[in-house]
C-alpha cells in the first residue's frame, strides 16, 4: 500500500534557486494539500487542491506555486528559493471530508 | 487561518500511566482527526470523529467529539514506552476543505 508518496525526501538549494517536490497518491482521493512543519509552529497549510483543476491558497502560499497535474498528483514549486523556506514540507490527501493522509515528508534545507 | 489550542504542550509520564490531551477551537468543525508523528516521519492518523458527542476508541487511545463542535479530547491509559511522540489534533470546518492544526502535544514516557 503506498498511499502518498513524496519526492525528494531530502533536498539542500542555494538561496534563489529553484525546485519542485513531488507528490502522487494511490488512493483515489479527490482532495490534495501540501503543509509545512516548523519546530512549534504545528502544520501549516500552504496549497491545496479540492478536485482536479482547481487549487487554493491556504495560510502561507507567499513563494509558493503549485500544479494539480491530475488526480493522483500534486506538485509544489519554489521558483527563488530563501532560507526562510527551510522546513519539513507533507502532502497529504482526503475524499474532501474525513480522513487526512500523510507521506513521510520532504526536508529542505536552503542556504 | 483558524487556530486550535491544543493542551498540554508537553507531557512527562510514567510507564503505566494514563495521558489525556484536549483540543479547542473557535468555530465548529464538522470532523475532528488525532494523529500521532514519531521523528522523522509523517503524521500516521489515529482516531477520526465526524459526531458531536461521539466515542471512539483504537486499542488504548479514546477520543471524543466534544458536544459543542468546538473541541475534542484523546485519552491513552496505561502508557508504553512505544507511545512516545508527538500527537496533533485536526479540524475540518463545515464549509470548504481545509484541515486545521493543533501546535501539537509533545510524549515522553519514563520507563
Amino acid at each position: 500500500n503506498a498511499g502518498v508518496t513524496q519526492t525528494p525526501k531530502f533536498q539542500v538549494l542555494k538561496t534563489g534557486q529553484s525546485m519542485t517536490l513531488q507528490c502522487a497518491q494511490d488512493m483515489n482521493h479527490n482532495s490534495m494539500y501540501w503543509y509545512r512543519q516548523d519546530p512549534g509552529m504545528g502544520l501549516r497549510l500552504i496549497y491545496y487542491s479540492a478536485s482536479e483543476g482547481t487549487t487554493d491558497k491556504g495560510e502561507v502560499p507567499n513563494g509558493y506555486n503549485v500544479s494539480r497535474l491530475n488526480k493522483r498528483e500534486f506538485s509544489l514549486r519554489l521558483e527563488s528559493a530563501a532560507p526562510s523556506q527551510t522546513s519539513v514540507y507533507f502532502c497529504a490527501s482526503s475524499k474532501n471530508t474525513g480522513e487526512l493522509f500523510f507521506g513521510e515528508g520532504s526536508r529542505l534545507t536552503v542556504l | 487561518g483558524q487556530q486550535l489550542n491544543q493542551s498540554p504542550q508537553s507531557m512527562f509520564i510514567q510507564e503505566g500511566e494514563d495521558v489525556s490531551m484536549n483540543c479547542t477551537s473557535s468555530s465548529i468543525f464538522n470532523t475532528w482527526l488525532w494523529y500521532k508523528q514519531e521523528p522523522g516521519e509523517g503524521p500516521v492518523l489515529l482516531i477520526a470523529l465526524y459526531k458531536a458527542g461521539e466515542l471512539t476508541s483504537n486499542g488504548r487511545l479514546t477520543a471524543q467529539f466534544g458536544i459543542t463542535r468546538k473541541d475534542s479530547f484523546l485519552n491513552i491509559s496505561a502508557s508504553i514506552p512505544s507511545d512516545v511522540g508527538i500527537y496533533f489534533c485536526a479540524g475540518q470546518p463545515n464549509t470548504g476543505n481545509q484541515f486545521y492544526f493543533g501546535t501539537g502535544t509533545s510524549l515522553t514516557v519514563i520507563p
